[in-house]
């Protein structure tokens, strides 16, 4: 089972790119990298998933190098709204689609 | 087009007792997968339901059971209530088993005291 690490916390100012990197060292060939954003008192909301290389979406870059050992969330221009916990996941190899969570990234974006 | 819903929103139960919480996935979904959150942790997977079957189970003891009906609607049932079982507990819906891009509810805030 890949074991992901990241920033426990994170700051940042409204209008800032804010980049997280999560540590994936023991992905399989057949995981992929997925992110979710949770607020308080709310479910996990996806944001983004990729496998290899880079991926965008109307919400945000994810950027993950040759050798899938990490992988980076990107949020353009952040704003208050974006404060939140971003969870960095590894799919579980083997079928299904079980997710695993870390304790993820406090994200406090201020004015 | 309603997202996934849970209920209660709230409950607060006595050690011992018995909890049955419930789920209704996003419309065009069959799968649902039930998650338990404690305060400041990252949710953590109970078990998954898909074709009215249990297909996969996290580490939680059989005291946590569960079913899936045939409008794929499901329920999480929680027997001999501990201080532990404290938590958000969340469902989470997708589109057959593989989709790791799950939509999930508001949750139910347990308190067990």
């Amino acid at each position: 089972l890949a074991k992901t690490t990241q920033p426990i916390s994170m700051d940042s100012y409204e209008g800032q790119e804010v980049n997280i990197t999560c540590s994936h060292n023991n992905i399989a060939t057949n995981d992929y990298i997925t992110w979710y954003q949770q607020f308080p008192s709310q479910g996990p909301r996806f944001i983004i998933q990729g496998y290899k290389t880079k991926v965008t979406n109307e919400v945000a870059s994810l950027f993950i190098p040759a050798d899938r050992k990490s992988s980076t969330l990107s949020l353009p221009r952040v704003s208050l709204s974006d404060t939140a916990v971003y969870y960095c996941l590894v799919a579980v190899t083997g079928g299904g689609n079980k997710l695993t969570f870390g304790t993820g990234t406090q994200l406090k974006v201020e004015l | 087009d309603a997202g996934v819903t849970q209920s209660p929103t709230h409950l607060i139960k006595t050690r011992g007792q018995q909890v049955t919480l419930r789920c209704s996935p996003k419309s065009g979904h069959d799968t649902v997968s039930w998650y338990q959150q404690a305060l400041g942790q990252g949710p953590q997977f109970i078990f998954q339901y898909y074709e009215e079957e249990e297909r996969q189970r996290g580490n939680f003891p059989d005291r946590f059971s569960g079913h899936q009906f045939p409008n794929y609607s499901s329920e999480l049932n929680v027997n001999a209530l501990l201080l532990g079982d404290s938590a958000l507990y969340l469902c989470a819906s997708s589109y057959r088993d593989v989709s790791y891009e799950q939509y999930f509810g508001p949750g139910t805030r347990l308190t067990v005291t």
